[in-house]
């Protein structure tokens, strides 16, 4: 089935560190989407792309840089992590289609110490 | 910019019972509203949709109404079973699904708990 992909699904790191996110899909989707989800907060926007020569910031982008590689990948990069960065990432698709579904990965969990 | 609020943020029925959970938009120009559903441990998985020029939708058990003058819309669930037990986001935004709209703006999410 075509899917999303996330890796790593978990990670420890520690403050200062620079860590990537990375996201692949198979949905043939040209819309790719980073969310962050924190308890109590929801799901907020961080970077979206819309091709491989459009990237967007969302609603919380400091601190966070992304790279659209090809249709199908997506990173999130955290050149310097800092504690407030531990949180829930997901990455996420749609096509061009009018349903408006986004397609989530399934999470990577990451934890800044 | 859009700005979704939820309530409530957490939600206890007993099996068989109805669950409502509702947002309220602030831009008056939104136009799409879906409900994502994230079971433990999981992805968000879309539910149900609707749209503006809708007042309600139903999908089995499940079914959202839309109130426009007063912006807010509802996720309503009958005969709620254990697997309904998750949490709910409901977000908003104009022109999402017909392609034109960057940003689609979640609530905070409401934790719906079924129990026997």
């Amino acid at each position: 089935d075509a899917d999303v992909t996330q890796t790593p699904r978990n990670r420890i790191t520690k403050t200062g560190k620079r860590i990537m996110l990375e996201c692949s899909q198979t949905k043939g989707h040209d819309r790719m989407y980073w969310y962050r989800q924190d308890p109590g907060l929801g799901l907020r926007l961080i970077y979206y792309s819309f091709d491989v020569k459009d990237i967007n910031k969302g609603e919380i982008s400091d601190g966070y840089s992304v790279s659209r590689q090809a249709q199908a990948k997506f990173s999130l990069s955290l050149e310097s992590a800092i504690p407030n960065q531990t949180a829930l990432y997901f990455c996420a698709t749609r096509g061009r289609t009018n349903t408006g579904e986004l397609f989530f990965g399934e999470g990577s969990r990451l934890t800044v110490l | 910019g859009e700005n979704v609020e939820q309530h409530p943020s957490t939600l206890s029925v007993q099996e068989g019972d109805s669950a409502v959970i509702k947002c309220t938009y602030s831009d008056s120009a939104s136009n799409y509203f879906p409900w994502y559903k994230q079971e433990l441990g999981k992805r968000p998985q879309l539910i149900i949709d609707i749209r503006s020029n809708v007042g309600e939708k139903k999908d089995q058990r499940i079914a959202v109404t839309l109130n426009k003058t007063a912006k807010h819309f509802s996720l309503h669930i009958t005969e709620t079973q254990p697997e309904d037990s998750a949490v709910y986001f409901c977000a908003a935004s104009i022109g999402w699904d017909t392609g034109t709209a960057s940003k689609l703006t979640f609530g905070t999410g409401t934790r719906l708990q079924v129990t026997l």
